[in-house]
């Protein structure tokens, strides 16, 4: 059972190139969320998709989009790097949106903007 | 100020030792709470689920108090291996992903 995984787990990119960072779950789950981790900051929500067909932005979406294709993976795209955007990235997955559930995260993605 | 808030540490403690943690949450309509590990260079995982009326696992207690709004990880008889970063996280009422902490670095030495 793989869980939820991430591809790539390192990248490193060019001010204003474009990259798609994939995340893939093979647990059922309905709910499927971005989050990037910067040192001091914790976790920051990017996007979430609470199912199969819906997206919403969380608390620092600007220069992303995301596309959840299938109820098994979500995607999250730089259309336009920046440095700014050097940061290490989790995608997470739940059974769906309830109190009682925790996430189950991926491994990461180690992006660095030169 | 932040909606979730810990110590960021590092917590230096001998093996053996027990430890607590806390984490602020400012907003009241917080529903439920979580205390997530993380290894160096690792993904957060669930440690456990914070209930109101406590939770133990072995070692590990956790404990929610609404009224000065917060909650708390306790380790007993630390381990080397307790060594890592913990995360709280938050369900806030009305929005449909976690707020986390910032973390906690707990060092256990030898």
């Amino acid at each position: 059972n793989a869980g939820v995984t991430q591809t790539p787990k390192f990248q490193v990119l060019k001010t204003g190139q474009s990259m798609t960072l994939q995340c893939a779950q093979d647990m059922n789950h309905n709910s499927m969320y971005w989050y990037r981790q910067d040192p001091g900051m914790g976790l920051r929500l990017i996007y979430y998709s609470a199912s199969e067909g819906t997206t919403d932005k969380g608390e620092v979406p600007n220069g992303y989009n995301v596309s959840r294709l299938n109820k098994r993976e979500f995607s999250l795209r730089l259309e336009s790097a920046a440095p700014s955007q050097t940061s290490v990235y989790f995608c997470a997955s739940s059974a769906q949106y309830s109190p009682n559930y925790g996430y189950t995260f991926g491994s990461g993605t180690r992006l660095t903007v030169v | 100020r932040k909606e979730v808030e810990q110590d960021p540490g590092p917590f230096n403690v001998p093996e053996g030792a027990t430890v607590a943690f806390n984490c602020t949450y400012s907003n009241s309509a917080s529903q439920s709470f979580f205390w997530y590990r993380q290894d160096c260079r690792k993904e957060p995982k669930l440690l456990m689920s914070v209930y109101s009326s406590g939770n133990e696992d072995g070692r590990f207690t956790a404990q929610l108090n609404r009224a000065s709004q917060y909650i708390s990880l306790l380790i007993r008889d630390s381990k080397l291996s307790d060594s890592a970063t913990y995360l709280c996280a938050v369900n806030i009422e009305g929005r449909r992903a976690l707020t986390f902490g910032s973390g906690t670095r707990l060092q256990v030495q030898p």
